[in-house]
């Protein structure tokens, strides 16, 4: 089974903190991507990547910037963390592959609360 | 720009019974793939159901099924012979097919309860 991890279920920071969610998945996907997930918004793309240091500006990415130095590893950065940035922040990952039916598999989510 | 609705915030349905989700979408695309994924509560999000819009069939997975009218923009969920388990958040997506990486755009989802 494709398994997408995050490093942390639940995370509290103060404003202006600098914040570092960490996602990681196991099937050797191309793609990546990290949404944000607020009630009656649905998901939105922050960003996404389909390939080691490749990036890509989602539909809101003001805030926000990503590392991927590692193909399984996808990292999404909040250089000064703010208030609303409150959010549910989910990863995902897919396959390049023609036969991946374009199916996203996702991470957990990490909920954060920006005091 | 694609945009996709789910005008339904919450539904509920008894256990056994049928229930339909909908989903309308706007894109000036020919081809493209329409999703529904569905999130129980404090969960990871799974693939539910696929639709390729160059299919005419509707797609089908176990209790689960669409009803794609591409015409009307109109991707419907159907869950027949509801269970417990089916209680979860409900998001519609759409995707563009051109390439793998591109943009899933999801609906703000229906909250589905399944009442015993």
């Amino acid at each position: 089974d494709v398994k997408v991890t995050q490093s942390s279920r639940y995370l509290v920071k103060r404003t202006g903190e600098k914040v570092f969610l960490e996602c990681v998945q196991d099937m050797d996907h191309e793609n990546m991507f990290w949404y944000r997930q607020d009630p009656g918004l649905g998901l939105r793309l922050i960003y996404f990547s389909y390939d080691v240091k490749m990036k890509e500006k989602g539909d809101i990415p003001e805030g926000y910037s990503v590392s991927r130095e590692k193909k399984e590893r996808f990292s999404l950065i909040l250089e000064s963390a703010s208030t609303n940035q409150t959010s549910m922040y989910l990863c995902a990952s897919s396959s390049a592959g023609e036969s991946s039916y374009n199916e996203q598999f996702f991470g957990p989510g990490t909920r954060l609360t920006v005091l | 720009a694609q945009t996709v609705t789910q005008s339904q915030p919450e539904m509920s349905v008894q256990e056994a019974e049928t229930v339909t989700l909908s989903c309308t979408y706007d894109t000036s695309e020919s081809n493209y793939y329409l999703f529904w994924y569905k999130q129980p509560p404090s969960r990871q999000m799974i693939l539910v159901i696929r639709q390729e819009a160059y299919k005419q069939q509707n797609a089908t997975e176990n209790r689960f099924s669409v009803n794609f009218q591409k015409a009307a923009k109109s991707f419907s969920l159907k869950i027949s012979d509801s269970q417990l388990g089916d209680t979860a958040m409900y998001f519609c997506a759409f995707m563009k097919g051109e390439t793998s990486y591109d943009k899933v755009i999801f609906g703000p989802g229906t909250s589905l309860s399944v009442i015993p």
